[in-house]
């Protein structure tokens, strides 16, 4: 049973270039997020997901892009990275009457 | 504003003790909280949750209490070991009967727990 799966793992960007974190889930889950946390912060929302082809925005979503074209993936696209986009990302995902299930996260660093 | 914060951000305990991780809230409509647990390099799993028509609820070796009086969550963890090490989180949904679950996390308690 693999929940959420986020790759990759780790990334160093160069100020102004572009990446996408992967997310997928095979939990058949509605809702899907994602977060990031800063150090020694607690989480917060970037973009969320309530449905293939659904997205909205959450507390923090500047500079950042999401996009649901199946139930599985959630990749969440980084364009002209910032050093303040360093960070740790966690994608997770819910169904309508359960917890929140959380993948491994991926540290990203922006230099 | 509405926040969820925790009053302790290291707690130091001995291996055996019991363990008391407290979170207020200032939203006094929240009715849906949860604990989750992170470790290092790892992400938050859930631990247990709460609704505001309850006082207590528990699980296996954690109790969480909600004093919705004074706005207040406490995780109990009973006979601490080395593996309950990590952060702490309490988190309130404002997802409210959505499905959706739109979480608020405090900054989180890191539990030290020593052999």
């Amino acid at each position: 049973n693999a929940g959420v799966t986020q790759t990759p793992k780790f990334r160093i960007l160069k100020i102004g270039q572009s990446m996408t974190l992967q997310c997928t889930q095979d939990m058949n889950h509605n809702y899907m997020y994602w977060y990031r946390q800063d150090p020694g912060m607690g989480l917060k929302l970037i973009y969320y997901s309530v449905g293939a082809g659904i997205t909205d925005k959450g507390e923090v979503p500047n500079g950042y892009n999401v996009s649901r074209s199946t139930t599985e993936d959630f990749p969440l696209r980084l364009e002209l990275a910032a050093p303040s986009q360093t960070s740790v990302y966690f994608c997770a995902s819910s169904s309508s009457v359960n917890t929140i299930y959380f993948g491994e996260g991926s540290w990203l660093t922006v230099v | 504003g509405e926040s969820v914060g925790l009053h302790l951000p290291t707690l130091s305990v001995q291996e055996g003790d019991n363990s008391i991780i407290n979170c207020a809230y200032s939203n006094s409509a929240s009715d849906y909280f949860i604990w989750y647990k992170q470790e290092s390099g790892k992400g938050p799993q859930f631990i247990i949750d709460i609704r505001s028509n309850m006082d207590k609820r528990q699980g296996q070796r954690v109790t969480v209490l909600l004093n919705k009086t004074v706005k207040h969550l406490s995780l109990q963890i009973a006979a601490t070991q080395p593996g309950d090490s990590a952060v702490y989180f309490c988190a309130e949904n404002k997802g409210r009967n959505t499905g959706f679950q739109k979480l608020v996390f405090g900054t989180g308690t890191r539990l030290l727990v020593s052999p």
